[in-house]
């Protein structure tokens, strides 16, 4: 089992650029989410997905996209990266929204310069 | 909304020695309180959760104390060794609500 895969694992962007971090899971998991992590902060939400096709804003959602239109794939786009973007984004899948094991990737360390 | 506050931000142990991090929360309504253990270069791993009808919980070396009237949780390593060295994270969640996390602690086994 592959678990949650998220792609890249390094990427530098120059202020301006967009991209997008995939982020795909095996678990026929419904619940799926983003989260940045910058030192001293912890994990903040940045966006969430209850399932296909219902997505909604996190702690932290300015400056980000997110899709959600198969149950396994969870793109976040960044649209017009800024230096403020700079830091660690993990994918996390799990079961439901009520309590269990989330699942992390393995993130994405994104520099924008 | 939520809040989680973690304690202390670093710790160093010796080798053998216990060590105990603590997290309270602000949200009477959160019944679930995972730990998550993150090694450098990679994604959290849960390692132990309590939910709010159990007092404690024990998993071999790793135990979790729960106090819903004070609203905080411990986690409690025992005889601890250089691979317990990592960042670890609290976190609460309510039903239907979304994980908040606490900001984290790096421990330091010294052998």
């Amino acid at each position: 089992n592959a678990g949650v895969t998220q792609t890249p694992k390094f990427q530098v962007l120059k202020t301006g650029q967009s991209m997008t971090l995939q982020c795909a899971q095996d678990m026929n998991h419904e619940y799926m989410s983003w989260y940045r992590q910058d030192p001293g902060m912890g994990l903040r939400l940045i966006h969430y997905s209850v399932g296909a096709g219902i997505t909604d804003q996190g702690e932290v959602p300015n400056g980000y996209n997110v899709s959600r239109s198969t149950t396994e794939d969870f793109p976040l786009r960044l649209l017009s990266a800024a230096p403020s973007q700079t830091s660690v984004y993990f994918c996390a899948s799990s079961y439901q929204q009520i309590g269990g094991e989330a699942f992390f990737g393995q993130g994405t360390r994104l520099t924008v310069v | 909304g939520e809040n989680v506050e973690q304690h202390p931000s670093t710790l160093s142990v010796q080798e053998g020695d216990s060590a105990v991090i603590k997290c309270t929360y602000s949200d009477s309504a959160s019944n679930y309180f995972p730990w998550y253990k993150q090694e450098l270069g990679k994604g959290p791993q849960l390692i132990i959760d309590i939910r709010s009808n159990v007092g404690e919980k024990k998993d071999q070396r790793i135990a979790v104390t729960l106090n819903k009237t004070a609203k905080h949780f411990s986690l409690h390593i025992t005889e601890t060794q250089p691979e317990d060295s990592a960042v670890y994270f609290c976190a609460a969640l309510s039903s239907g609500q979304n994980f908040v996390f606490g900001p984290g602690t790096r421990l330091s086994v010294l052998p």
